[in-house]
Order: structure tokens, then sequence, then C-alpha cells
């Protein structure tokens, strides 16, 4: 199985902040990868697919980068309505495989 | 508006059964696969599952194989989850989640469903 390793587990930042969440995979997942967030009590939220392809609707300060194993999520200004949990899902193989998650937290 | 509705909360001794339903609207249910995916208390997210309505194709992650059922009913667009012996260890949220159309990434999720198993 491919293992998916976020970072950090935990990240406190203010309002305006630049974000960067990193997911590393344990083989090379080509550009397989895409990124949920989730608040609490609710369903995770489709933000990213394919590494860096905006899901429609999601607002355009977020962004994805990278390939093969290493791959960033960044925020451009944190807003407060994004202050929630992030994960990222290989889809390059399966068992389809999720990342830890990295909760984004209020400073 | 593509939704998928899940059947409620739901409280069970250890041993029981259950079955848990998701239902697909707003779109042609037969041709989507259907995933399924635990969370347990506090955690992250775990790939059960998944389900083509259209034959049944069912496939599972091999840690889930044969400790839980993925099924579905085309004709009443539901996927369904289902035990025959409940554990505490069952304890979770269980979400179902649309895939999308040619990549296994997942567009639409459910609401969740809390499954709390305690004697």
């Amino acid at each position: 199985d491919i293992q998916m390793t976020q970072s950090p587990s935990t990240l406190s930042a203010s309002v305006g902040d630049r974000v960067t969440i990193t997911c590393r995979a344990s083989q090379s997942i080509t550009r397989w990868l895409a990124w949920y967030q989730q608040k609490p009590g609710k369903a995770p939220n489709l933000l990213i697919y394919k590494a860096s392809s905006l899901e429609s609707g999601v607002p355009s300060r977020f962004s994805g980068s990278g390939s093969g194993t290493e791959f960033t999520l960044t925020i451009s200004s944190l807003q407060p309505d994004d202050f929630a949990t992030y994960y990222c899902q290989q889809y390059n193989s399966n068992p389809l495989t999720f990342g830890g998650g990295t909760k984004v937290e209020i400073k | 508006e593509v939704q998928l509705m899940q059947s409620g909360t739901e409280v069970k001794k250890p041993g029981e059964s259950l079955k848990i339903s998701c239902k697909g609207s707003g779109y042609s249910f037969s041709t989507y696969w259907i995933a399924w995916v635990r969370q347990m208390p506090g955690k992250g997210l775990e790939l059960m599952g998944v389900i083509y309505p259209g034959d049944s194709d069912t496939r599972y992650t091999p840690s889930f194989q044969g400790q839980v059922t993925i099924s579905a009913d085309k004709s009443i667009n539901t996927a369904y989850l289902q035990w025959s012996s409940l554990r505490a260890s069952d304890t979770a949220i269980y979400y179902c989640a649309r895939r999308a159309e040619t990549y296994e990434y997942f567009v639409t999720w459910g609401q969740g469903t809390l499954v709390t198993v305690s004697s």
C-alpha cells in the first residue's frame, strides 16, 4: 500500500497568513493526488484534484503543486472560513489511501 | 443538484447487526462508483471499499474485507454498508462518497452516519 504522510499535523496561523501543507507519498504517484477540507462535524469537501486542478467553486486562494512523491497545498491568504483539517489522498493505485490530516488552527 | 443522503445515527450493542444506507439523487446513480469511508473518533479518513451500482462490482480495501458487506440497489438509487456482528471498535462516522467519472477521487459526499457500538 502507498503510505501518505502529511506535515505538519497541526499548524497555527493568523488570518491573512500564507499557509503551506506538505503531503509525501511512500512511492511515486505521478500527479494522482487530491486535497480535501473537512470542518468539524461535516463531511470532507474536495478542493483540488490531479495535484493542481482547482475544483469548481473552490476559492482561488487555494492552490496545489507537486509531482512524484512530494506535494503541497497552499492557502495564499488564510481566511476565517479556512480553519479546518486538510487531507491528501492518492489515487495512483489501489487501495486508495489518505494522509493523516493537517489541522489548521487559529493562532 | 447531485446529493447523497445517508441514514441516521445508530446506537447498537456489540454483536448486533446493522445496515446503513446512502441514497443518491440528481445524477445517474448506476454509472458512478460509490465509496464508503470510515472516520473513527478524532481520527483520519479510511477507504473501506467501493461499489459500481450498475453491476454491483464491489472492491474492498484488504483491511475491511470480510468485516463488512457493501451492496447497492440501483432500482432505488441506494448503496448500503452492512455488519453482521458489530464490535465496539466499529464506533465511527461512516461517509458515502461519489467518485469522479474517470478518476478515483471523491467529488460528492454524504453527510455521514454516526454509528456507536456500546454495551
